[in-house]
C-alpha cells in the first residue's frame, strides 16, 4: 500500500491496552477538530470530532479530549485491537473559515 | 455502497504529458476537494468545489486545474506535470463545506509519479 510517511512518530501499544495519541494544533481561533484514521493503502477515515465549546467527546471505544489552554488535542482508544493499527492525524478548522489544517500524523502499532 | 472513487490508483508518467485523475462520488455531496499528501507534511488542499460550476483554489493550486460540470464528478487535471507533483492524491467529499459529525469521505488515493 501507499506510504503516508516514512518517519512518522510511532506509538507501540500492547493489544488490549489503552492508546493515547496526541496532537498540538496551531491556531487558537480553531473551533472544530476532527480525528482521522488512515490504514495502509486507504484514504483517511473519520473517527470522531469535537467543537471548541466542548472539552471531551466519547464515541465507541474512542474519546477525544480538547485542552484549549495549551492548544492540545488527544485521542484515546480503549482496549486497542490489531485493527486499530494505522496512522492517526488530527485536523483543525479556524472559526469563520471552511479551511482545514491537517497534522502529519502518528503511527499506531498494536503488538500481539 | 456510499463511496468516493478515484482512478487510476497508480500512475507513472513523463514530464509535460497532460493527465487527468478522475473522482466520482455517489452520495449527492455538494462539497468536493482534492488534497495531496507528502511525507512529513499533512494533507494539503489543492482545489475545492462548493457545488456545480463553483470551484476555488486551496493552498497549493499551482500546476493543477479542476472542473465541476456535474455534481458527482470532480476531475483533477495536470496540464504539464512536473516531478515535484509526484505525490499521493486524495479526493474527498461532504454534504457541505462544514462536515460536522461526519468529516469528509475520502477516496482510496492515487499514487502519481512524474519522471
Amino acid at each position: 500500500g501507499e506510504s503516508v510517511g516514512l518517519h512518522l512518530p510511532t506509538l507501540s501499544v500492547q493489544e488490549g491496552d489503552n492508546s493515547i495519541i496526541n496532537c498540538a494544533y496551531s491556531n487558537s481561533a480553531s473551533d472544530y477538530f476532527i480525528w482521522y484514521k488512515q490504514e495502509s493503502g486507504k484514504g483517511p477515515q473519520f473517527i470522531i470530532d469535537i467543537r471548541s465549546n466542548m472539552d471531551k467527546r466519547q464515541g465507541q471505544r474512542v474519546t477525544v479530549l480538547l485542552n484549549k489552554t495549551v492548544k492540545h488535542l488527544s485521542l484515546q482508544i480503549a482496549a486497542t485491537q490489531p485493527g486499530d493499527s494505522a496512522v492517526y492525524f488530527c485536523a483543525e478548522k479556524a472559526s469563520g473559515t471552511y479551511k482545514y489544517i491537517f497534522g502529519t500524523g502518528t503511527r499506531l502499532k498494536v503488538l500481539a | 455502497e456510499a463511496q468516493v472513487t478515484q482512478n487510476p490508483r497508480y500512475l507513472i508518467t513523463v514530464t509535460g504529458k497532460k493527465l487527468t485523475v478522475t473522482c466520482s462520488q455517489n452520495m449527492n455531496h455538494e462539497y468536493m476537494s482534492w488534497y495531496r499528501q507528502d511525507p512529513g507534511l499533512g494533507l494539503r488542499q489543492i482545489y475545492y468545489s462548493m457545488n456545480v460550476e463553483v470551484t476555488d483554489k486551496g493552498d497549493v493550486p499551482e500546476g493543477y486545474k479542476v472542473s465541476r460540470k456535474e455534481k458527482r464528478n470532480f476531475p483533477l487535471i495536470l496540464e504539464s506535470p512536473s516531478p515535484n507533483q509526484t505525490s499521493l492524491y486524495f479526493c474527498a467529499s461532504s454534504f457541505s463545506w462544514d462536515p460536522t459529525n461526519y468529516g469528509y469521505t475520502f477516496g482510496s488515493g492515487t499514487r502519481l509519479t512524474v519522471v
